[in-house]
C-alpha cells in the first residue's frame, strides 16, 4: 500500500513569490491534515480536512495561506505572498477516521529567501 | 494551552543499552497519545495509547500510559545504531475536530556501534 506522498520534497522561492504544496494521502483515508514545523519549534498543527471538508483551520498562520481538497482526495496548500517566517517543513498526515492514528509524508521543505 | 513536553532532547548510547524516553502533557480532554520514529523523512507511527497501565510492544520497543500523572515512556531494549532517530511524541484531545495532533519537539536517539 502506498504511503502518503507529498510533492516537491523541497521548494526554494524569493519573498513575495507564490508557492503551491501538494499532498497524496493514502487511498481510502477521508482524513487529511497539513503541519508544519520551523527551525528549532515542535510541530504544529495548520488545518484538517474530512473529504473535501475542511473540519479545522485554527492553526492556518493567517490568509496568505490557502488549502484546498477539490473531490475530497488530494490536497493542495498555497503560500501567496511568502514571507521569511514561512520556510520550514510542511507535513501531510492522513487517517482513516479521525480517532485512528495518523500516517505522516515525507515533507516539503520550504525555504524563502 | 495544551503542551507536551520530551525528554531528553538528546541522547547518546551504545548498541545493546537500553534507553527510556520520556513524555510528558498538558493537554484538555485527552484522548490518546502517539509515539513516532523520524529517521529522515517521514516520521513512522509505532504506537497509540489510550488506556493507562496497558503496555503495548513492538519487538523491543515498548510503551506505556499513565493518564494519572500524565505521561508515557518509550522504551528501547537492546538498541541497534538502526534505532538512530527523532521520536516524536503526540497528544489527540477531543477538541476542535478531533484530528488536531500536539507534538513534543522530539527526543534526538544516536546509537553508537
Amino acid at each position: 500500500e502506498a504511503g502518503v506522498t507529498q510533492f516537491p520534497s523541497h521548494s526554494v522561492i524569493e519573498k513575495g513569490q507564490t508557492v503551491t504544496l501538494r499532498c497524496d494521502p493514502i487511498s481510502g483515508h477521508d482524513n487529511l491534515y497539513w503541519y508544519r514545523r520551523v527551525m528549532g519549534k515542535e510541530i504544529k498543527f495548520l488545518l484538517h480536512f474530512v473529504k473535501e471538508s475542511k473540519q479545522d483551520e485554527s492553526g492556518m498562520p493567517n490568509n496568505r495561506f490557502l488549502a484546498e481538497r477539490t473531490g475530497g482526495t488530494y490536497s493542495t496548500l498555497k503560500v501567496q505572498p511568502a514571507e521569511l517566517e514561512d520556510s520550514g517543513v510542511y507535513f501531510c498526515a492522513s487517517s482513516q477516521d479521525r480517532l485512528n492514528e495518523q500516517y505522516f509524508g515525507p515533507g516539503t521543505r520550504l525555504t524563502v529567501t | 494551552e495544551d503542551k507536551v513536553v520530551q525528554s531528553p532532547l538528546s541522547l547518546v548510547v551504545h548498541e545493546g543499552d537500553t534507553v527510556t524516553l520520556n513524555c510528558s502533557y498538558e493537554v484538555t480532554n485527552f484522548r490518546s497519545l502517539l509515539w513516532y520514529k523520524q529517521e529522515k523523512k517521514a516520521p513512522t507511527f509505532l504506537f497509540m495509547l489510550t488506556s493507562s497501565g496497558i503496555e503495548k510492544k513492538s519487538g523491543r520497543l515498548s510503551s506505556i500510559l499513565d493518564k494519572k500523572e500524565l505521561f508515557s515512556i518509550l522504551n528501547i531494549t537492546a538498541t541497534q545504531t538502526g534505532d538512530s532517530a527523532i521520536y516524536l511524541c503526540a497528544v489527540g484531545n477531543y477538541g476542535g475536530s478531533q484530528g488536531n495532533l500536539i507534538f513534543g519537539k522530539g527526543t534526538k536517539l544516536s546509537v553508537k556501534p
